[in-house]
């Protein structure tokens, strides 16, 4: 079974829409991570947060904000008034302290911001 | 800021093949992994490896083989190639201690072209 879901492949905005990334991750640790990526054309695949299970503070940075609800097992990303340079591809993440050093990727969602 | 540095950006190799991919960090990183990245599959790793001369089997690690006989360096060993291992191939390193709450840090990427 899927432990990280990404239910949206592909997604268009214009820019300056508001856009959000679904993400939904499966876990009986009680421990664990949950982390988004960010790759944009060039490959890399950039670290963009990290939040615990403990901490379900919702987080803002910039223009990125982040949602995390244990209710509902979701970490979801919401970036305010795109931007082309947004334009990525973006993975959520999960690692829980049972399986130490394994990182369950979703499958990622595309993002292209259209000017 | 943590360089993780892949030998090759594209490489195209025939079938058969032994085929090296090299990875080096300069952040004297513990763990070290080898991802696959495949359109609608994701990320999914290969090997790992949390201490020199250890090595430790991930998702998908057949035909596929890992060295690491020092602490910066990690290379991935196709011992035969074959053209379903055409793929996006991603180095990642993270810090010690609880491996499951670092982050990793990826390198740019190499595109394993088999014909």
């Amino acid at each position: 079974a899927q432990k990280v879901t990404q239910a949206q492949t592909e997604i268009s905005v214009v820019e300056k829409e508001d856009v959000t990334l679904d993400c939904v991750y499966e876990t009986r640790d009680t421990t664990y991570y949950l982390f988004w990526y960010k790759q944009p054309p060039s490959g890399e695949l950039v670290f963009l947060i990290r939040r615990n299970s403990f901490d379900e503070q919702n987080e803002i940075s910039g223009r990125y904000s982040w949602n995390f609800q244990k209710s509902t097992s979701s970490f979801n990303f919401t970036i305010t008034a795109s931007q082309v340079v947004d334009s990525a591809v973006y993975f959520c993440a999960l690692s829980e302290m049972n399986t130490g050093n394994q990182f369950y990727f979703g499958t990622g969602t595309s993002l292209t911001v259209i000017p | 800021d943590v360089k993780v540095t892949q030998s090759s950006r594209y490489l195209v190799k025939r079938t058969g093949e032994k085929v090296f991919l090299e990875c080096v960090q300069d952040m004297d990183h513990e763990n070290m992994f080898w991802y696959r990245q495949d359109p609608g599959l994701g990320l999914r790793l290969i090997y790992f490896s949390y201490d020199v001369k250890m090595k430790e089997k991930g998702d998908i690690p057949e035909g596929y083989s890992v060295s690491r006989e020092k602490k910066e360096r990690f290379s991935l060993i196709l011992e035969s190639a074959s053209t379903n291992q055409t793929s996006m191939y991603l180095c990642a390193s993270s810090s010690s201690g609880k491996g499951y709450n670092s982050p990793l840090h990826f390198g740019n990427g190499t595109r394993l072209t088999v014909t």
